[in-house]
């Protein structure tokens, strides 16, 4: 079985350009979170899809990031316009559930260098 | 306040010693869940042990074992021989129940283990 799977690993951008990020969730999983690390601190919840919906967007930083998941299949994140203290790791994590008990499978992460 | 706290930033092990990875929280929930996630030089988290905050018993996985102890709120990692590939970042995350429904992970600042051979 496929695991979460992101995409691009690695992007690299100048400031002022925009970028988008891809998570595909682990099939079947209605929960999908994107989640950031900035260096050096800790990660940070950004927001939650159930299916295509956003149940939870507390953690969005600013109105620069923009998310959807359509079909309630894979999200998008995008960034626009990217700032240099947008640079950080961002994973994606699903789940089948929410329960407290669920665990989160996250995908590899890509990492966001803004310049 | 911080829900998650891990003190240590990094912590140093030889190879086939065991090594405490600590890990305390903060929730007025009477039912939660407590994590630990490890993270590799290739980036990904990979889930290594659950602990249910009615669990009556430590949560054990292969070589990890988690030290709860609730009146503490305290969920120490233990990883008992350590290896080489065990060098990693370590997370420590909870996920609460709430009244609206389920809270996503909050995650400590991780701790970063080094084995040494």
């Amino acid at each position: 079985e496929a695991g979460v799977t992101q995409f691009p690993s690695h992007s690299v951008i100048e400031k002022g350009q925009t970028v988008t990020l891809r998570c595909d969730p682990i099939s079947g999983h209605d929960n999908l979170y994107w989640y950031r690390r900035v260096m050096g601190k800790e990660i940070k919840f950004l927001l939650h899809f159930v299916k295509e919906s956003k149940q939870d967007e507390s953690g969005m930083p600013n109105n620069r990031f923009l998310a959807e998941r359509t079909g309630g299949t894979y999200s998008t994140l995008k960034v626009q316009p990217a700032e240099l203290e947008d640079s950080g790791v961002y994973f994606c994590a699903s789940s089948q559930d929410s329960g407290t008990g669920l665990k989160a499978f996250f995908g590899q992460g890509t990492r966001l260098t803004v310049v | 306040a911080q829900k998650i706290t891990q003190t240590q930033p990094g912590m140093f092990v030889q190879e086939k010693e065991a090594v405490t990875l600590d890990c305390t929280y903060d929730t007025s929930d009477q039912s939660y869940g407590l994590f630990w996630y490890k993270q590799p030089s290739s980036g990904e988290m990979i889930f290594l042990i659950y602990q249910g905050s009615y669990d009556e018993q430590n949560a054990t996985e292969g070589r990890y074992s988690l030290n709860f102890q609730k009146a503490r709120k305290s969920a120490n990692l233990v990883i008992s021989a350590s290896q080489l590939g065990d060098s990693a970042m370590y997370f420590c995350a909870m996920r609460e129940s709430m009244n609206s429904g389920y809270s996503t992970l909050t995650f400590g600042k991780g701790t970063m283990l080094l084995v040494s051979p």
